[in-house]
């Protein structure tokens, strides 16, 4: 099937340790985004990406890296300069920036929680 | 940047019931996009809206695109214990050239006792 594949699902670190969520996709969608979701807030943008070998911080950016070395995959690192990392983590692809309207479909999701 | 307000936070109905949640904007969008979120899962696409004024359905779900472009409404009618979940509305404003983010609501948390 089409979709974001996002894992792992559950993840459990040790704070001052870095951590890597994967988002592999497999819709030919030329940009990739990873959201924050913490209750009550909504989504926040951490990282996107328009284009293999190119990506932007988005509004939470600090604490976390990504890459883009191929257009099926956008790995995001957090960090252990990230303070707070406890979150629901969210992969989406969307047309990006080839497309007038830009609808994002979203992978399933990834629980980080720091112990 | 473009804020969007979503209201109601949360709702609770009983089953059966109409339920009606929207959006607000700051600036005007060309697109607005209505997702639903299962817990512990990512959002799904319910109903994208193209043009103002635009009415759209999809089974119990009616979405609207506000005339002025600031606004979108989304209705569920006869609700049941499976629209549980979180509802999100994002605009998009796009005029060619890069600008292809989306900025979500904070969501519409729904619960419907049977």
């Amino acid at each position: 099937d089409g979709g974001i594949t996002q894992s792992p699902k559950y993840l459990f670190r040790k704070e001052g340790q870095n951590v890597t969520l994967s988002c592999e996709q497999n819709l030919n969608h030329d940009a990739m985004y990873w959201y924050r979701q913490d209750p009550g807030q909504g989504l926040r943008l951490i990282y996107y990406s328009q284009i293999v070998n190119d990506f932007q911080k988005g509004d939470i950016a600090e604490g976390y890296s990504v890459s883009r070395e191929k257009k099926e995959s956008f790995p995001l690192t957090v960090t252990s300069a990230q303070k707070n990392p406890t979150a629901f983590y969210l992969c989406a692809g969307g047309p990006g920036f080839r497309s007038g309207a830009n609808v994002l479909t979203f992978g399933a999701g990834s629980r980080l929680t720091v112990l | 940047g473009q804020q969007l307000n979503q209201s109601p936070q949360s709702m609770f109905i009983q089953e059966g019931e109409d339920v009606s949640m929207n959006c607000t904007s700051s600036s005007i969008f060309n697109t607005w996009l209505w997702y639903k979120q299962d817990p512990g899962e990512g959002p799904v696409l319910l109903i994208a809206l193209y043009k103002a004024g635009e009415l759209t359905s999809n089974g119990r779900l009616t979405a609207q695109f506000g005339i002025t472009r600031k606004d979108s409404f989304l209705n569920i009618s006869a609700s049941i214990p499976s629209d549980v979940g979180i509802y999100f509305c994002a605009g998009q404003l796009y005029s060619g050239g890069s600008n292809y983010k989306l900025t979500f609501g904070k969501g519409t948390l729904l619960t419907v006792n049977p």
